[in-house]
């Protein structure tokens, strides 16, 4: 079993939907959870933390944690074509340290 | 200002060679990790450095090799490269004043592309 996994893709979606991104991680001390995109050939940019159960919203994303269920997820709400991309769930259990998923590919179609 | 900077962009090299890569963290960060990227993969962990010293190693080879200098400058180094290294390399920086937990935020540089033949 992979540390961080991640749902397989590709994700499609047309443009003005929401877009749902699922992480699951095995390490219980985990601490620090993150959302990075990554456009094809460049590196990646981290858009959301979450640090607490719950919901954290910034604009059009919503980032969701229950560490009971060891589950992080990604919303993007009216999805936009440049959302287009390669998302990758990073985990921390210690400081500095981030584990990373294979990343899901999202599709936003005009 | 200035964010993680990298380089080179990108490198080609034979099997057997060595090669070195450059890292300079975002302004105000101190902690450097470096993680390899292969097709279709995430990240995976190098090492990272902080106060010149490497502080944590994920399961990579001793072929692979760091250094910090006093700015927070770092350098990775390979040694008798692979076929399997070809990759991108990525340097990630973090720390300064972020306090609790947001201090984990890490940023990446651009990346460095080696190829090996």
């Amino acid at each position: 079993q992979k540390e961080v996994e991640q749902n397989s893709g590709p994700l499609s979606v047309p443009e003005g939907a929401i877009a749902s991104l699922n992480c699951t991680y095995s390490d219980r001390v985990s601490q620090s959870f993150f959302w990075y995109r990554q456009y094809s050939g460049k590196s990646p940019e981290l858009i959301m933390s979450i640090y607490s159960n719950g919901d954290k919203e910034d604009g059009r994303f919503t980032a969701q944690l229950n560490k009971a269920s060891q589950y992080v997820s990604l919303l993007i709400r009216d999805s936009q074509p440049s959302d287009s991309a390669t998302y990758l769930c990073a985990v921390n259990a210690n400081a500095g340290k981030s584990t990373f998923g294979d990343g899901t590919t999202l599709t936003v179609k005009p | 200002d200035a964010g993680v900077t990298q380089s080179p962009t990108h490198l080609i090299k034979t099997r057997g060679q060595q090669v070195t890569l450059r890292c300079s963290p975002k302004s105000g960060h101190d902690t450097v990790s470096w993680y390899q990227q292969a097709l279709g993969q995430g990240p995976q962990f190098i090492f990272q450095y902080y106060e010149e010293e490497e502080r944590q190693r994920g399961n990579f080879p001793d072929r692979f090799s760091g250094h910090q200098f006093p700015n927070y400058s770092s350098e990775l180094n390979v040694n008798a490269l692979l076929l399997g290294d070809s990759a991108l390399y990525l340097c990630a920086s973090r720390g300064g004043l972020a306090g609790g937990l947001s201090y984990n935020e890490q940023f990446f540089g651009p990346g460095t592309r080696l190829t090996v033949l």
